[in-house]
């Protein structure tokens, strides 16, 4: 079955970048959604499609998509950004098709 | 868009619950749904999907053969027949609407506690 690589955590400084990564053989051929999920509430999806955004998500959220690796960027963070984040692919070839990565935490320093 | 889960509770190793999803203001036959369960400390992982009919439904080998995942578009509602229930089993189980294969909207939760 096909596995997403997240690191586990990133920490950030306010009003800097926050990079995070996903990783997956040949991702940037797949559709990458990405949820913010904060301590005790239900994830919310912030980024599909590899980088197109909901609305009422801030323009400081990002994404691309491309060979092996997507990445969400969090630009000029807050610390309400503070969460853990999540990517997730549809594996068409699979009979479990929805697929997470593990998470990452990102700590605003 | 609301999705409400019902059902959860404390539950001996063995024994079966049934998870509700109520789902309101938006077309729920237009939309497969899925189940997405997060153990204590844990990670998201997708349980279970049906489509928008209910004529196909797709689950995770860690529960095939255990849940059973079904909707009742009359009523606007989504279920989780969990039987043969494991301590690993033990999560807060989310509901969610999937849009073009991703999850756009989810309910606040239901814990399901395994344990004798």
């Amino acid at each position: 079955s096909y596995v997403l690589t997240q690191p586990p955590s990133v920490s950030v400084a306010p009003g800097q970048t926050a990079r995070m990564t996903c990783g997956g053989n040949n991702i940037g051929s797949k559709s990458v959604h990405w949820y913010q999920q904060k301590p005790g509430q239900a994830p919310v999806l912030v980024v599909y499609d590899d980088s197109d955004r909901p609305s009422g998500i801030p323009v400081r959220f990002s994404g691309s998509n491309s060979g092996n690796t997507a990445t969400l960027t969090i630009s000029r963070v807050e610390a309400g950004d503070e969460a853990d984040y999540y990517c997730q692919v549809w594996d068409r070839s699979s009979d479990h098709p929805y697929v997470f990565g593990a998470g990452t935490k990102v700590t605003v320093l | 868009v609301q999705l409400v889960e019902s059902g959860g509770g404390v539950v001996q190793p063995g024994r079966s619950l049934r998870l509700s999803c109520a789902a309101s203001r938006f077309t729920f036959s237009d939309y497969p749904m899925s189940w997405v369960r997060q153990a204590p400390g844990k990670g998201l992982e997708w349980v279970s999907a049906i489509t928008r009919s209910g004529s196909s439904t797709y689950y995770a080998d860690s529960v095939k053969g255990r849940f059973t995942i079904s909707r009742d578009n009359s009523r606007n509602t989504l279920y989780l027949q969990m039987t043969s229930l494991r301590a690993e089993d033990t999560a807060v189980y989310y509901c969610a609407k999937d849009k073009g294969f991703r999850f756009d909207c989810w309910g606040q939760g239901t814990q399901v506690t395994v344990s004798s």
